[in-house]
């Protein structure tokens, strides 16, 4: 299994740009998640999804978008891309066991950065 | 709403020594589980342990242990026998919400000295 793969693994963007960051995995997890983490800090959830076709916002969803037409895939879009959206970007999936377990399977990341 | 509090930016240990990294949580939850993940200067997250908020034994993987105190809020991690590829940066976490999301504390850096 590849387990949790994220494209690009690099891209710098001009601001105003647009672009999808992928994540896939192939564990058949129902929970799918994005994160973000900022230079010397924790990550912070931006959307999660419990199923295709469910989505839901995160800690710091604005200028994002995301959709989920399958189990697999978990597209995230930026649109007018800004300074502030610089950051390494996780994608990470799961299949809670019960209330309390839930260990994340995380991809490498995407470093992005907007100038 | 959760929240978890690292209060180390950065810790020192010899090579071969024992660790604890800090780490306070806060919840009205009941039911939460608590991880520690580990980052290295690559990047990846790499699961480590785990903490149920019902376990009554502290959780052990190999050299990593977790004290739980839960009267306390806190579950911290403890690294016994530091070895060079232990330098990281290493995030406490907690799970819950609907979608039993994590979330995760500002981090500590970890060197172990040769």
């Amino acid at each position: 299994n590849a387990g949790v793969t994220q494209t690009p693994k690099f891209r710098i963007l001009k601001i105003g740009q647009s672009m999808t960051l992928q994540c896939t995995q192939d564990m058949n997890h129902n929970y799918m998640y994005w994160y973000r983490q900022d230079p010397g800090m924790g990550l912070k959830l931006i959307y999660y999804s419990v199923g295709a076709g469910i989505t839901d916002k995160g800690e710091v969803p604005n200028g994002y978008n995301v959709s989920r037409s399958t189990t697999e895939d978990f597209p995230l879009r930026l649109e007018l891309a800004a300074p502030s959206q610089t950051s390494v970007y996780f994608c990470a999936s799961s299949t809670p066991f019960r209330v309390s377990y839930n260990e994340q399977f995380f991809g490498p990341g995407t470093r992005l950065t907007v100038l | 709403a959760q929240k978890i509090t690292q209060t180390q930016p950065g810790m020192f240990v010899q090579e071969k020594e024992a660790v604890t990294l800090d780490c306070t949580y806060d919840t009205s939850d009941q039911s939460y589980g608590l991880f520690w993940y580990k980052q290295p200067s690559s990047g990846e997250m790499i699961f480590l342990i785990y903490q149920g908020s019902y376990d009554e034994q502290n959780a052990t993987e190999g050299r990593y242990s977790l004290n739980f105190q839960k009267a306390r809020k806190s579950a911290n991690l403890v690294i016994s026998a530091s070895q060079l590829g232990d330098s990281a940066m290493y995030f406490c976490a907690m799970s819950g919400g609907s979608a039993r999301q994590l979330t995760f504390g500002s981090g500590t850096q970890l060197t172990v000295l040769p």
